[in-house]
């Protein structure tokens, strides 16, 4: 099992540019999530999804869309890329509400 | 006052030392606890989870004292490889989807 694998691992956009950051995990877990991690900040949600076709906001939604297609990808879209959006992505997966969350490598994301 | 505290460190210990952390939480109705480890640029993994009757895996001891809303890791004689960021994570009580809130996390640096 290759796990949680996102790409791109690296990205520099303009502002206003859009792009899209992948995530596909092949362990068949139904729940995905999208977080993002800043300096002296913890971990914050994005959007997560509790299946395909079920997705919802997190803490922290503005600038950012997702969809769930099926099962094993779960892509995030920044529709007008920002400064503020310079940050680390973390795609997660995990079987069940309750378990723990196992995270793909990061995509580091730079807004000039 | 943030939902999951941590001192952020460093914590600068030599080789074969005791070292523990704390955490506190806010959210009084928070079931489950995790303290994650993160290597420098790498993705969170799992360290372990945290149960109410305390727990061990090796030389790692993690408590949980609900009264004071506080969770614990213990590192006993610590290696160089223990040289990481430790996150305490609590689950943020939902109906669905589990939202776990992250700590910014504690440094810890093992030196020879």
């Amino acid at each position: 099992n290759a796990g949680v694998t996102q790409t791109p691992k690296f990205q520099v956009l303009k502002t206003g540019q859009s792009m899209t950051l992948q995530c596909a995990q092949d362990m068949n877990h139904e729940y995905m999530s999208w977080y993002r991690q800043d300096p002296g900040m913890g971990l914050r949600l994005i959007h997560y999804s509790v299946g395909a076709g079920i997705t919802d906001q997190g803490e922290v939604p503005n600038g950012y869309n997702v969809s769930r297609s099926t099962t094993e990808d779960f892509p995030l879209r920044l529709l007008s890329a920002a400064p503020s959006q310079t940050s680390v992505y973390f795609c997660a997966s995990s079987p069940d509400r309750v378990r723990v969350q196992y995270f793909g490598p990061g995509t580091r994301l730079t807004v000039t | 006052r943030k939902e999951v505290e941590q001192d952020p460190g460093p914590f600068n210990v030599p080789e074969g030392a005791t070292v523990a952390f704390n955490c506190t939480y806010s959210n009084s109705a928070s079931q489950s606890f995790f303290w994650y480890r993160q290597d420098c640029r790498k993705e969170p993994k799992l360290l372990m989870s945290v149960y109410s009757s305390g727990n061990e895996d090796g030389r790692f001891t993690a408590q949980l004292n609900r009264a004071s809303q506080y969770i614990s890791l213990l590192i006993r004689d610590s290696k160089l490889s223990d040289s990481a960021t430790y996150l305490c994570v609590v689950n943020r009580p939902l109906t669905g989807f589990q939202k776990l809130v992250f700590g910014t996390g504690t440094r810890l640096l093992v030196s020879p």
